[in-house]
């Protein structure tokens, strides 16, 4: 069965400082992979996806994912974080066949200090 | 082009009443979900239709029911409300294309079952 695991609850980092969100899935065949945010209140938003191709992925806002099969990880990354990127970050998975559906993790939520 | 659509956006029910949360897309997409979101246990998948007239459990089937109605509607139930039902209803909507394809959502329904 399908699984996505968000291995930190909650991250802090201090603004202008990198960032790096962790994700690892469980998928029988290859999969698509989405990075979605939440900020409070508010539904969610694509950061990116992958698919195929090249296994490093461009999203919005600055941040970008890597996809390495050997080792079933997504994990987020951007290089200098603003204090707006403050909010909760999930990580699916999915493959959009006829039948399929899209999994979620936990979340990861992301604080940032001043 | 509204996306989805969820109504209502909050609703209070006392345990025992039966509500219907609606949703609609209007992206032409083929496939619809029902997700639940609670503090720290991410989006859970409730029910998903990977076309009109199907429907499929997800992970947290139990106490609800779904209808998709035609390609645009796909409502969820609950028969009963229990308080462990209060919970952040999202329902999505994805196309399904080869490396084209991401989930979209609606702003979400705040239920609270006292």
């Amino acid at each position: 069965a399908q699984s996505v695991t968000q291995p930190d609850i909650h991250i802090t980092v201090s603004e202008g400082a990198s960032l790096e969100l962790r994700c690892n899935y469980s998928y029988g065949a290859t999969p698509y992979l989405f990075w979605y945010v939440q900020s409070p209140g508010q539904g969610l938003q694509l950061l990116l996806k992958y698919f195929s191709g090249d296994t490093l992925v461009q999203g919005i806002k600055g941040f970008e994912a890597e996809f390495k099969r050997s080792q079933s990880s997504f994990n987020l990354r951007k290089p200098s974080v603003h204090w707006s990127d403050a909010a909760e970050y999930f990580c699916a998975v999915g493959r959009m066949n006829r039948d399929d559906k899209i999994i979620f993790g936990k979340g990861t939520r992301l604080h940032i200090l001043p | 082009n509204a996306g989805v659509t969820q109504t209502p956006k909050f609703q209070v029910l006392k345990t025992g009443q039966s509500m219907t949360l609606q949703c609609a897309q209007d992206m032409n997409h083929n496939s619809m979900y029902w997700y639940r979101q609670d503090p720290g246990m991410g989006l859970r998948l409730i029910y998903y239709s990977a076309s009109e007239g199907t429907t499929d459990k997800g992970e947290v089937p139990n106490g609800y029911n779904v209808s998709r109605l035609n390609k645009r509607e796909f409502s969820l139930r609950l028969e009963s409300a229990a308080p462990s039902q209060t919970s952040v209803y999202f329902c999505a909507s994805t196309k399904i294309g080869v490396g084209n394809t991401e989930a979209f959502f609606g702003q979400g329904t705040r239920l609270t079952v006292v």
